[in-house]
């Protein structure tokens, strides 16, 4: 079952904070975070597996909520660099990820 | 680390033909590496799951036949893509899982393009 992210777009303007949902109507095993560029390979940026977790670095952070059915990712003072399409991806161990349909973010100085 | 490479970058070939694609994991070994085909502004589609030694795991609507996967030792995977259509034309991406959570590391990608 694909997860649902919201939004599917963001504009920002550098400096500014964004946030990214990544939603399921069931409980997930994990969740993958990753950002592709266009025309490149999606970059793995963290992954969660527990209820409750948060994990992050630099200004680049997400969590996951209690029930597992829902992750955001947090991206904070965004910068130029942070341009890109953001998937979450969810699945099971070594089994495939689902991914979501993506949230394209520009960041305009 | 987790590097992952992908050969061709960019291929065209003619209908009919049949074209190739390497993916190597650089500097880890990978039991399970993955395929996908991404549409212009679209996901990320698993196509199969492909396991050293073992034959590949396709999703339902992929002809097995048609998109033949290999994965001869623990660092290379390959996709053939046989009897090449234009609607083949995409972009294929692989990744190899690791770690102990088996992230997933994508290699460069390969856009294919059928005259």
């Amino acid at each position: 079952q694909q997860p649902v992210q919201s939004p599917q777009a963001v504009i920002l303007r550098e400096g500014e904070d964004a946030v990214i949902n990544c939603s399921s109507s069931k409980a997930l095993y994990s969740v993958h975070w990753y950002r592709q560029k266009h025309g490149e390979a999606p970059i793995f940026l963290m992954i969660l597996l527990k209820g409750g977790e948060q994990k992050g670095h630099d200004k680049i952070s997400a969590s996951f909520n209690e029930k597992k059915q829902q992750s955001s990712l947090y991206l904070t003072a965004s910068q130029l660099s942070y341009s890109g399409t953001y998937f979450c991806g969810t699945g099971k161990g070594a089994q495939k990820l689902v991914f979501g349909q993506g949230t394209r973010l520009t960041i305009n100085p | 680390g987790a590097v992952v490479s992908q050969h061709p970058s960019r291929v065209i070939c003619k209908s009919g033909t049949s074209v190739k694609i390497e993916c190597r994991s650089l500097d880890f070994q990978a039991t399970t590496m993955f395929w996908y085909r991404q549409f212009p502004k679209q996901s990320l589609m698993l196509m199969a799951t492909s396991n050293e030694g073992s034959k590949a795991t396709y999703e339902q609507g992929v002809e097995k036949d048609k998109f033949l996967i290999n994965h001869a030792s623990l660092t290379l995977s390959t996709l053939t893509v046989t009897s090449a259509h234009p609607e083949d034309s995409s972009f294929y991406i692989c990744s190899a899982a690791t770690g102990a959570n088996y992230e997933q590391y994508f290699g460069p990608g390969t856009r294919l393009t059928v005259t």
